[in-house]
């Protein structure tokens, strides 16, 4: 038990289609960060916010956005869904000089 | 660019059977050095942090090394619940996590 929930826990969605997943961090972790994971392969960094503030993202296009709220709840936005995009989006949140703490992870499938 | 590479991809022991997984790392300032557990459909569980070379830490049958360059974790008498994939990570000093692709173990009863 992480303390990190996400939801929804499965969605399907089709080519060019928008979608949000929500995240909720455990309680006091100021730092959240979202990692995509295709099948087969470890989590790829998508970016990461810190007190409601970007401050470092990966290599993933403009297309993939997100918030954070002072409630340390936080959200992924994709735009104009592609067939790649078909992955496991996982969620985590740590304390400056810890470990990540993930969450279940959001399965999406884009057909 | 920070890279972090694991081998073997796939392992496959029988019960009882000790082995080792490595998992070797580029970074321009590390931080520290992540071990994780995942079950498939699930997110990565925590196992250990290292955090300079010479370092080891034990968990029941795991236990973790580190040098400059890579990272042991070794499974000793392994049972099938230990069946997973593991995976190495790196946290830099530029915030990020760079993950290497993992090792899925399977242990046969």
């Amino acid at each position: 038990e992480t303390g990190v929930t996400q939801s929804p826990t499965h969605l399907i969605k089709t080519r060019g289609q928008q979608v949000t997943l929500r995240c909720s961090s455990q309680s006091g972790h100021n730092t959240v960060s979202w990692y995509q994971q295709a099948l087969g392969q470890g989590p790829q960094f998508i970016f990461q916010y810190y007190r409601e503030e970007e401050n470092g993202r990966g290599n993933f296009p403009p297309r993939f956005s997100g918030l954070q709220f002072p409630n340390y709840s936080s959200e992924l936005n994709v735009n104009a869904l592609e067939l790649d995009d078909s992955a496991l989006y996982l969620c985590a949140s740590y304390l400056a000089g810890g470990e990540l703490f993930f969450g279940e992870g959001s399965r999406l499938t884009v057909l | 660019e920070d890279q972090v590479t694991q081998s073997p991809e796939a392992l496959r022991l029988q019960e009882g059977e000790s082995s080792s997984l490595n998992c070797s790392y580029t970074v321009s300032g590390l931080r520290g050095l992540f071990w994780y557990r995942q079950d498939p459909g699930k997110g990565p569980e925590f196992l250990f942090t290292l955090y300079s070379a010479g370092e080891e830490k034990e968990k029941e049958r795991l236990k973790a090394t580190l040098t400059k360059k890579e990272s042991f974790l070794h499974i000793t008498a392994p049972k099938p619940e230990d069946s997973a994939t593991y995976l190495c990570a790196v946290h830099n000093y530029g915030q990020n996590f760079v993950f290497g692709p993992g090792t899925r173990l399977s242990v046969l009863p």
